[in-house]
């Protein structure tokens, strides 16, 4: 068990529609990353995060936003989907960012119908 | 574009045998790391390597660094059919604020 919690596991939804997947970091980690995975495009990373505030930015859409609230999670907004969104959207954290280890959570699958 | 690129993409290997997957990456890096995802899982975090290192070993596992070819290499001693998973290289920006993280390799263990 990483420590870090993602919700919800699946989803499934239409194109259009906007969903909100939620992250909790590993107990006492600053940092939160938002990654994208696809069969096609592989591990991407969208969005980092440090004590609430942006830190790195990656390969994410102008339909994708992220913030970190004041006691540390996260959440991932995908508004506007499309079909290729269909993806699964893993969440990591460490202690304080940079080159440290990152932990992942199981990640969620999102389906657009 | 990838930074770090695993190569074979896919090994098949019996339990007890040794198992070597290889990453190369483009640009300098500070450090570089290896993680083990199973199917439909999150990935964890097997082994850090800085630059300035050339081995590191942690149980059945060794990763050796070469900066000079800007490749590393991951080796699982007798491996085990638990061992069955994908296994990726991840590398740091300029900035060390990320990882980029290469395409995988899929090990199979057969037992």
């Amino acid at each position: 068990d990483s420590g870090v919690t993602q919700t919800p596991k699946h989803l499934i939804t239409a194109t259009g529609q906007r969903v909100t997947l939620r992250c909790s970091p590993r107990s006492g980690d600053l940092s939160v990353y938002w990654y994208q995975q696809s069969l096609d495009q592989g591990l991407q990373f969208l969005i980092q995060y440090y004590n609430g505030e942006e830190r790195a930015k990656g390969n994410i859409l102008e339909r994708f936003s992220a913030q970190q609230f004041p006691d540390l999670h996260s959440e991932l907004n995908l508004s506007s989907l499309e079909l290729g969104d269909s993806a699964l959207y893993f969440c990591a954290s460490s202690h304080s960012g940079g080159t440290q280890p990152q932990h992942f959570g199981d990640g969620t699958r999102l389906s657009i119908l | 574009s990838q930074q770090g690129e695993e190569d074979p993409q896919a090994l098949s290997i019996q339990e007890g045998e040794n198992a070597t997957m290889n990453c190369s990456y483009k640009t300098s890096i500070n450090n570089l790391q290896w993680y083990r995802q199973n199917s439909g899982r999150g990935l964890v975090h097997l082994i850090l390597i800085r630059s300035n290192e050339r081995e590191k070993h942690s149980g059945r596992l060794r990763v050796t660094l070469d900066t000079s070819k800007k490749s590393s290499s991951l080796l699982i001693t007798a491996s085990r059919a638990a061992d069955t998973a994908s296994y990726f290289c991840a590398t740091d920006n300029n900035y060390g604020q990320n990882f980029v993280f290469g395409p995988g390799t899929r090990l199979s263990v057969l037992p």
